[in-house]
């Protein structure tokens, strides 16, 4: 398995504009998260889905961010207008649904963001 | 208000030496404990974890000791080789589950040749 892919991996834009951050879970796995990292506040989780429904969102900082899972393949992170205290780089992990496994948690590369 | 808190945001040890990230958290709850590396550019990767109901767990050159009383745990890495140099973030769970992880700021180590 390729394992998580994001897209793009960077992503430079200007404030205001919309970004949409993409990832395609490990096949099987019935867990998506999404999680920003940056250096004040490490990694945080922002909202997470399993079997496609958003489950916990409590993470999302404003209305600007939307995440959705259309399927089981593919989610998409969006922000929109974005800030420039949006910059971070956006993690997206994924993970099958076995209790006590939190370590089954796998990530993808992340996506810089710099809002200009 | 961080539930997981690592307070050194960095760390360099001589290689050969060992290696000991410190993670402090607040909500008794936590009851499995979780350590992650992140190489630059990749996203982090599972290390070692430890429940509530031991004290240490060790996997090779890697142990992590759990201190309930003091809500604090640490991880030892022994001997550090250069390959260690990484993030390393510390991580907690309450309950079984895999939903919801909350992380630390994470600890950059650097090991010095």
């Amino acid at each position: 398995d390729a394992g998580v892919i994001q897209s793009p991996r960077h992503e430079v834009t200007e404030m205001g504009q919309e970004v949409t951050l993409r990832c395609k879970p490990i096949s099987g796995h019935d867990y998506l998260f999404w999680y920003r990292q940056t250096m004040m506040r490490g990694l945080e989780l922002l909202i997470y889905f399993n079997n496609n429904v958003p489950i916990d969102d409590s993470g999302m900082p404003e209305d600007r961010f939307s995440a959705k899972m259309p399927n089981a393949s593919f989610s998409t992170l969006k922000i929109q207008p974005s800030e420039p205290r949006d910059s971070a780089v956006y993690f997206c992990a994924s993970s099958l649904a076995l209790a006590g496994l939190q370590e089954t948690q796998y990530f993808g590369p992340g996506t810089r963001l710099l809002v200009l | 208000d961080q539930q997981v808190k690592q307070n050194s945001p960095s760390l360099s040890v001589q290689e050969g030496r060992i290696s000991i990230l410190n993670c402090d958290y607040t909500n008794s709850m936590f009851d499995y404990f979780l350590w992650y590396k992140k190489y630059p550019a990749e996203g982090p990767t599972f290390l070692i974890s430890i429940s509530s109901i031991k004290d240490k767990n060790e996997d090779g050159r890697f142990t992590v000791f759990l201190n309930k009383s003091a809500k604090h745990l640490s991880l030892h890495i022994v001997p550090s080789q250069p390959g260690d140099s990484a993030v390393y973030f510390c991580a907690a769970s309450e309950g079984s589950s895999a939903s919801k992880i909350i992380f630390g700021s994470g600890t950059r180590l650097s090991i010095r040749p």
